[in-house]
C-alpha cells in the first residue's frame, strides 16, 4: 500500500544513547515532516524538509538531527537520547503546493528513554 | 504566529446523534485547514482538506466548514457511530505559509457510544 513508512515502531534507549528514526514514502511527495506527540502538549514540528536536498528547523528542533537522503527518505537522529525525549514520533509527507495536497502520516514511533 | 484551539476537549454521545466539533485559529490568512483522525495508538488520518476559496468539503457522513473572516472551522459529523470513536484534529499552516508546516490543535476526544 502507498503511504508513509517508518522503522522502528517501538524503541527503548537509555539516557545518552543515540539512534536513528527512519521514514519513507512512495508517493513522489516533495515535502517530508517529524512531528512529535506528547500529552497535553499535542503535535509539535521537530524539522521539516520543503524538498530533496533542504532541512529547516520546526518549533522543537534542539537535540535531533536530520537527513533528507533522497526525495523518498527523511530521516531523524538523536545523537543523545534524553528522558525527556521520551514521545512518540510521527514523520509525513505532502505534495508541495496545488490544490489537492494533503499530508500522510506513518503510524509513528514509540520511544521511551530511561 | 498560528495558533489553533479546538472545543471541546472530550465529547460523549449517543449513537445516532449529530455533532459539531469546533476549531479555531489566530490566522485568517490561513491558506487550508484539515481534519485528522486519531485512532489510539495509531498515526492520523488524513479527513477532510479546504481550501481558503473553499466554503466547506464533505465526505460522506462529514462536513467540513472554514469560515476564514471569524477564525473557526467545523467538523460536522451526521449520525454517529461507535466506529466514529476518536480524536479529531484540525491543522492549519504555521502562520506566513501557504504550505507545508501545520500548527495543530489539541484534539477533540469524541466518544460514542450504542
Amino acid at each position: 500500500n502507498a503511504g508513509v513508512t517508518q522503522t522502528p515502531k517501538f524503541q527503548v534507549l537509555k539516557t545518552g544513547q543515540s539512534m536513528t528514526l527512519q521514514c519513507a514514502q512512495d508517493m513522489n511527495h516533495n515535502s517530508m515532516y517529524w512531528y512529535r506527540q506528547d500529552p497535553g502538549m499535542g503535535l509539535r514540528l521537530i524539522y521539516y524538509s520543503a524538498s530533496e536536498g533542504t532541512t529547516d528547523k520546526g518549533e522543537v528542533p534542539n537535540g535531533y538531527n536530520v537527513s533528507r537522503l533522497n526525495k523518498r527518505e527523511f530521516s531523524l537522529r538523536l545523537e543523545s537520547a534524553a528522558p525527556s525525549q521520551t514521545s512518540v514520533y510521527f514523520c509525513a509527507s505532502s505534495a508541495q503546493g496545488g490544490p489537492n495536497y494533503g499530508y500522510t502520516f506513518g503510524s509513528g514511533t514509540r520511544l521511551t528513554v530511561v | 504566529k498560528q495558533e489553533v484551539t479546538q472545543i471541546p476537549a472530550a465529547l460523549s454521545v449517543p449513537e445516532g446523534e449529530n455533532l459539531v466539533l469546533n476549531c479555531s485559529f489566530t490566522d485568517s490568512a490561513i491558506y487550508n485547514l484539515q481534519w485528522f483522525r486519531q485512532d489510539p495508538g495509531k498515526g492520523l488520518t488524513s479527513l477532510l482538506l479546504i481550501q481558503s476559496s473553499q466554503r466547506e468539503q464533505t465526505s460522506g457522513r462529514l462536513n467540513a466548514s472554514l469560515d476564514k473572516s471569524s477564525g473557526r472551522s467545523t467538523l460536522y459529523i451526521a449520525a454517529s457511530q461507535p466506529g466514529d470513536s476518536a480524536t479529531y484534529l484540525c491543522a492549519g499552516p504555521a502562520g506566513g505559509t501557504s504550505y507545508g508546516k501545520l500548527t495543530f490543535g489539541q484534539g477533540t476526544i469524541l466518544t460514542v457510544h450504542p
